[in-house]
């Protein structure tokens, strides 16, 4: 079963304006942590944002907001101002539990920005 | 400039050549990955190393031979490889234990692009 899911695979976005990534996930531990990564077309996977599960407040990084619904298992990332150096492949991840009991972490499909000028 | 090194950037190799992908990293981290992705696809993940010691394989073929010299270093060995197994190869290190200040976030190389003709 998916546990994370992106379910839009492109979106546009106008340059300055802000944008919604979307991310559900699906988890019985009541302990995980939600990521988000950007990679750009070099390659590289590039951290964002973190949330816990217990944390209350939702994360923030710059221009990096994460939007966490805990009972809806959502943890959307808003992108505000974008840039044209924002145009990459952008993938929502889960860590259930913590590593030491064998977790992993799982990756969402991904959505592809394209910020126009 | 990212703390994980990975080494060549691009590979091509032939079906009955044997290569080795590098990677080093030097953050002590005590955990490290192999991950597989295809263009436009979330990164697949292939092995993890903790302390030195292989803790997962999610069911890798053979013909990828991983191998953890020490702490920082990191290698898979490629042999009698498939056109299928083109590929970028991303490697990631991380803290072992995650604690209330760590969030267990993975941190990527550039990964190496493999051709397999």
């Amino acid at each position: 079963a998916q546990k994370i899911t992106q379910t839009q695979p492109g979106m546009f976005v106008q340059e300055k304006e802000a944008v919604t990534l979307d991310c559900t996930y699906d988890t019985s531990d009541p302990s995980y942590g939600l990521f988000w990564y950007k990679q750009p077309s070099s390659g590289e996977m590039i951290f964002l944002i973190y949330q816990g599960s217990y944390d209350q407040q939702n994360a923030t990084e710059g221009r990096y907001s994460l939007n966490f619904q805990k009972a809806r298992k959502s943890a959307n990332l808003v992108i505000s101002a974008s840039q044209l150096g924002d145009s990459a492949m952008y993938f929502c991840a889960m860590r259930e539990g913590t590593y030491n009991q064998g977790g992993k972490l799982i990756f969402g499909q991904g959505t592809e920005l394209s910020v126009k000028p | 400039d990212t703390e994980v090194t990975q080494t060549p950037k691009h590979l091509v190799m032939g079906m009955t050549n044997k290569k080795s992908l590098k990677c080093e990293q030097h953050m002590g981290h005590r955990a490290m990955y192999w991950y597989k992705q295809k263009a436009k696809k979330p990164p697949e993940l292939m092995f993890v190393y903790s302390y030195e010691k292989l803790s997962i394989n999610e069911s890798v073929p053979s013909r990828f031979s991983p191998e953890c010299p020490n702490s920082s270093l990191l290698n898979l060995h490629l042999h009698a490889l498939q056109p299928e197994d083109s590929a970028l190869y991303l490697c990631a290190s991380r803290s072992a234990w995650v604690g209330a200040s760590d969030t267990g976030e993975l941190f990527f190389g550039e990964g190496s692009r493999l051709t397999v003709l």
